[in-house]
Parts: structure tokens; C-alpha cells; sequence
């Protein structure tokens, strides 16, 4: 019973922003979101985090609703080199990080 | 080390073998996982390990599999009799804890095995 739901897919243009929306409708009160990707033939690789507060880092920024029920990754300028799938996981600090699911995530695609 | 490093990258393997899969964790990292990712398939938990608390076991599939780890240095995987159906890449990750931490873990970049 996965926490979060994301479309399957999505394109960008590169250059343009990308905005991966992630909906966890029943998120805690001390569930963090979580974003990591794969790209490609490599393991999955931290991207941000957040709780309530909109976050930002070199990466990318969160975007999480007031009810914390859905939550935005923004990359601010896709490259091809983001071309990967990306995955939003929702997880308190009290759980074991081997605990929680990554579902299938949303493969994104950056074209030219 | 630098970053989460596994060997073999990619494992090509005769049903009915036995494997052999490393990981060697960031230093001082105390909490070890493994996870399966068949193709096109999120990440399946197998196993994990924090210090020298007895691992967590739940998520192996069958008694074919088995893991090890020493203190808080290199753990192996073992797959037993390999079956087509075990194809897949393994990652391993670390993190400082197994609970908490900002940064959430390093993952190495997996074991690709192929089981013909």
C-alpha cells in the first residue's frame, strides 16, 4: 500500500522548468517528504527534503501544500542529464530507512 | 571511502549457482541495507543491519538468500541455487543511523545479476 502516488511519466524541454507533483494524502504529522532519483543503471541519489516549510538546495526546490496532502519538485532548469525517475517518499525520523517504499516513481524525460 | 561501493557490477550466472554480492559501506556509516530492483520495478527491501543489533530479515524472499556483515565494515549478500526469477540489481546503501538523518542514505550503484 504505497504512501504516495505520482503520474508515471512526464516530459521537459531543456532549459524549461520541470514540476513533478507527488500527492500523500495520508501523510503523518511527523512524516517527512523525500525526493530521490535514478538515473539510468545507477542506485537512487538524495535530491531534498522537507516537512512543512518550502525547501531549496542546489538541486532543486519543494513546493508542499499548507495540508502537507501533496507536494511539488521543481527543477528549476532541466538539463539532459536529469533525464532519470524520480521518487517522492513519505517517512517519519522515528522509521528505519529500510522500512519505507519507493513506488515506480515518474520517469521524466528531458528532450533537446 | 567516498561513496557506497559494490562489486561485482554486473554478474552473469548459471541457474542453479551460487553468488556472491559486496558492498562496502561509506566509513563510519552503521546501518547497512539491501534492496532488489527487478526491471522496471521500484526497490524491493531485503535486509538491513545496524551495528551489531541482530539484522533485520524480513524482506528476503526465501531462506536462499543470506546476509552478513562484520561490525560496521563490508557486508556480502548471498544467493544460494540461483534461480531465473532473482535476476535483477541489487543496491546496498548506508547512512549514519538507521533512523533519523537529514540526508537519508547513499546508495552504491548496484550489482546487475543475470541468472540464464
Amino acid at each position: 500500500d504505497a504512501k504516495t502516488t505520482q503520474p508515471t511519466s512526464m516530459d521537459c524541454a531543456e532549459g524549461r522548468a520541470a514540476n513533478l507533483p507527488c500527492n500523500h494524502s495520508t501523510i503523518s504529522g511527523n512524516e517527512y517528504v523525500y525526493w530521490y532519483r535514478q538515473i539510468h543503471s545507477q542506485g537512487p541519489q538524495y535530491i531534498i527534503h522537507g516537512l512543512k516549510n518550502n525547501e531549496t538546495n542546489e538541486m532543486a526546490s519543494l513546493i508542499i501544500t499548507e495540508d502537507r496532502k501533496s507536494s511539488t519538485l521543481i527543477l528549476p532548469h532541466a538539463t539532459l542529464r536529469d533525464t532519470a525517475v524520480y521518487y517522492c517518499i513519505v517517512r517519519s525520523l522515528t522509521d528505519s530507512w529500510g522500512k519505507f517504499q519507493f513506488g515506480a516513481g515518474t520517469q521524466v524525460v528531458v528532450t533537446p | 571511502g567516498a561513496g557506497v561501493s559494490q562489486s561485482p557490477s554486473n554478474k552473469v550466472t548459471e541457474k542453479g549457482k551460487d553468488v556472491e554480492l559486496r558492498c562496502d559501506p561509506i566509513s563510519g556509516h552503521t546501518a547497512l541495507y539491501w534492496y532488489r530492483q527487478r526491471l522496471g520495478q521500484g526497490l524491493e527491501f531485503l535486509i538491513y543491519f545496524q551495528g551489531n543489533s541482530a539484522p533485520d530479515k524480513s524482506g528476503l524472499p526465501s531462506d536462499r538468500f543470506s546476509a552478513e556483515r562484520t561490525g560496521e565494515s563490508v557486508s556480502t549478500l548471498t544467493i544460494q541455487r540461483t534461480q531465473q526469477e532473482d535476476s535483477a540489481v541489487y543496491l546496498c546503501a548506508s547512512s549514519l543511523a538507521s533512523q533519523g538523518g537529514d540526508y537519508g542514505y547513499t546508495f552504491g550503484s548496484g550489482t546487475r545479476l543475470t541468472v540464464v
